[in-house]
């Protein structure tokens, strides 16, 4: 079975430019979550998807940060303008469907994104 | 404040020298503790949960044990392929996850 799928793997950018990250959740799952990890950091969630709406933004920058989860699949993360501080590892994860507390999550490998 | 701090930051281990790596955690009305193992340049991967005091789980070399105020992994006798870090986390109101900054472990041949 395909674990989650994150692309690209890698991304270097300008400050100030835009960039979008892009997931692929295991089949079967509807919940759908945005991490981002610095570096010698934990996680820290950036938003939950349940199908294709989103239950948990409370940590999403909302004036730079955006997301979608079109038809309860595919999910995109965009940063527009990025800043230097966004640089980290932005990971996304799945489960199966019920309380987050009870379903294991499924990380894929994240993306590393460099600003300069 | 709800907290969740990891120990040691950092472990170096020969192989075969078994240790611990510690948990606490301030979370009220706690629901369970996570822990996941993390390679480098690789997503976390789950490991165990824990739900209650007193609860143990175990998965090849790996043990983990639960108190009311922190968990505690076990290695026994680890080999090379064991160096990971490894993170803990709970879950804060609203189903969030709260990850500790995990031990990065290292176990020489």
């Amino acid at each position: 079975e395909a674990g989650v799928v994150q692309s690209p793997r890698y991304k270097i950018i300008e400050k100030k430019q835009p960039v979008a990250f892009w997931c692929n959740p295991i089949s079967g799952h509807n919940t759908l979550y945005w991490y981002r990890q610095n570096l010698g950091q934990g996680p820290e969630l950036l938003i939950r998807y349940e199908n294709e709406e989103a239950v948990d933004d409370s940590q999403l920058p909302k004036d730079r940060f955006s997301a979608e989860r079109l038809k309860g699949v595919d999910s995109t993360l965009k940063i527009q303008p990025a800043e230097l501080g966004d640089s980290a590892v932005y990971l996304c994860a799945s489960s199966l469907d019920g309380v987050p507390v009870y379903n294991e999550q499924f990380f894929g490998p994240g993306t590393r994104l460099t600003v300069l | 404040e709800d907290q969740v701090t990891q120990s040691p930051e950092a472990l170096r281990l020969q192989e075969g020298e078994s240790s611990s790596l510690n948990c606490s955690y301030t979370v009220s009305g706690l629901r369970g503790l996570f822990w996941y193992r993390q390679d480098p340049g690789k997503g976390p991967e789950f490991l165990f949960t824990l739900y209650s005091a007193g609860e143990e789980k175990e998965k090849e070399r790996l043990k983990a044990t639960l108190t009311k105020k922190e968990s505690f992994l076990h290695i026994t006798a680890p080999k090379p392929e064991d160096s990971a870090t490894y993170l803990c986390a709970v879950p804060k109101t609203g189903n969030q996850f709260y990850f500790g900054t995990g031990t990065s472990l290292t176990v020489i041949p």
